[in-house]
């Protein structure tokens, strides 16, 4: 089945500039992640969603950076008054949820390559 | 919070040799260890994890090893292939939380022919 996925593959900017990632999480799964990966770096949780639940923002590193999923599917992260840091990989991840004493496979998308000018 | 570091940063090993890739942990609580793998311009994948009332567990060639009284875990790959040749992520998490996974900052294992 589908995987993963995320729009656009590349994205350059001008500093200063919004810009908007798009996910499309695997059918059924209700756990969406994003997550930052700078240049021989590691994974930086941004932010997760669970159905209906209030996301949890914690990861977020400031008020330039939000997201949104519509209807449990589909995810938008926004960068407003992009910085050159924010020049990063930019990756998606689905499950199939997580409940209290149990934690399902994450199964990422390719990403979205940022580069701030 | 949790705290995940994870050594050594590069690891270059023989093709045919064994490579082992340590996690170390600060959150007695964390109950949940789950190794990924991300090739070369590749997404990260999941290729075994374990939890914390198991000491061990393999898979082919993979295993993972928990030490939960010194809260570490590691990653240990025996008969190395190119194929091999990746940026391996540990993560932990306390599953009877809110908490997020907390990762490692990776290690490049180069597989050297």
């Amino acid at each position: 089945g589908a995987g993963v996925s995320q729009s656009p593959s590349n994205k350059v900017t001008e500093k200063g500039k919004d810009v908007e990632l798009r996910c499309d999480p695997i059918s059924g799964h209700t756990a969406l992640y994003w997550y930052r990966q700078s240049l021989g770096q590691g994974l930086e949780f941004l932010i997760y969603f669970q159905g209906n639940s209030a996301p949890d923002k914690s990861g977020l590193p400031s008020d330039r950076f939000s997201a949104e999923r519509t209807g449990g599917s589909v995810s938008t992260l926004t960068i407003q008054r992009t910085q050159q840091e924010d020049s990063a990989v930019y990756l998606c991840a689905s499950s199939l949820g997580r409940g209290f004493y149990s934690y399902n496979e994450q199964f990422f998308g390719p990403g979205t390559r940022l580069t701030v000018l | 919070g949790e705290n995940v570091e994870q050594h050594p940063s590069t690891l270059s090993v023989q093709e045919g040799d064994s490579a082992v890739i340590k996690c170390t942990y600060s959150d007695s609580a964390s109950n949940y260890f789950p190794w990924y793998k991300q090739e070369l311009g590749k997404r990260p994948q999941l290729i075994i994890d374990i939890r914390s009332n198991v000491g061990e567990k393999k898979d082919q060639r993979i295993a993972v090893t928990l030490n939960k009284t010194a809260k570490h875990f590691s990653l240990h790959i025996t008969e190395t292939q190119p194929e091999d040749s990746a940026v391996y992520f540990c993560a932990a998490i306390r599953l009877d939380s809110n908490y997020q996974l907390i990762w490692g900052a990776g290690t490049k294992l180069i597989i050297k022919p």
